[in-house]
């Protein structure tokens, strides 16, 4: 079965410095990877996923992340965090590829950036 | 913009009731979800639908039933409500799995408490 994992709960950074949040996966064949945000008091936001291609993958408000079939690592990374990144952060894995295949999340990682 | 909307945002009911949940969605999505999310747990997901009067269970689907009667509206229904059923409940929807293997949106959520 597919699955993802988060391995730490919390992560905290100095505001300014580089953050990574780490998310590695478990599947059998390609893996379709996803990272969601969730702001306070918000519904979760598509960040960013990887298909296929390039290994480092851009997404929204300057994150990116690295794709590692060797480590099966999806790691999130920003080069300078701003306070306003402090959230809770969910890695995700598509289960299958057909249409009743399902996103099967990660259990989430709490970012915070201290001024 | 895609739009998801969640009925409530905050919902007290007590043990035994009947509870709906109402989901509705503005960008003629095929797929809808219903998620329950916990700390420590991530998401978990209920039920899914790829398409109208189609269902498929999640991971958690005991106690829960759903219906979707129109392409847009996706109900989560808690037969007899329990206390181990207060949570967040988050709703999403996304085009139809195809190529691009798309994301999903995600509504604000509705905290349940069953007293």
């Amino acid at each position: 079965a597919q699955s993802v994992a988060q391995p730490e709960d919390q992560v905290n950074v100095a505001e300014g410095n580089p953050l990574t949040v780490k998310c590695t996966y478990s599947v059998s064949g390609n893996p379709y990877l996803f990272w969601y945000v969730q702001y306070p008091n918000r519904g979760l936001q598509f960040l960013l996923k990887y298909i296929t291609g390039d290994n480092l993958v851009k997404g929204s408000y300057g994150f990116e992340a690295e794709f590692n079939k060797s480590q099966t690592s999806f790691h999130l990374k920003k080069p300078s965090a701003l306070v306003s990144d402090s959230a809770l952060y969910f890695c995700a894995v598509r289960d299958g590829y057909s249409s009743a295949s399902k996103i099967i999340f990660g259990s989430g990682t709490r970012l915070s950036i201290r001024p | 913009d895609v739009k998801v909307t969640q009925s409530s945002r905050y919902l007290v009911k007590r043990t035994g009731e009947k509870v709906f949940l109402e989901c509705v969605q503005d960008m003629d999505h095929e797929n809808m979800f219903w998620y329950r999310q916990d700390p420590g747990l991530g998401l978990r997901l209920i039920y899914f639908s790829y398409d109208v009067k189609m269902k498929e269970k999640g991971d958690i689907p005991e106690g829960y039933s759903v219906s979707r009667e129109k392409k847009e509206r996706f109900s989560l229904i808690l037969e007899s409500a329990s206390t181990n059923q207060t949570s967040m409940y988050l709703c999403a929807s996304s085009l139809l799995w195809g190529g691009d293997y798309n994301e999903q949106f995600f509504g604000p959520g509705t905290r349940l408490t069953v007293l």
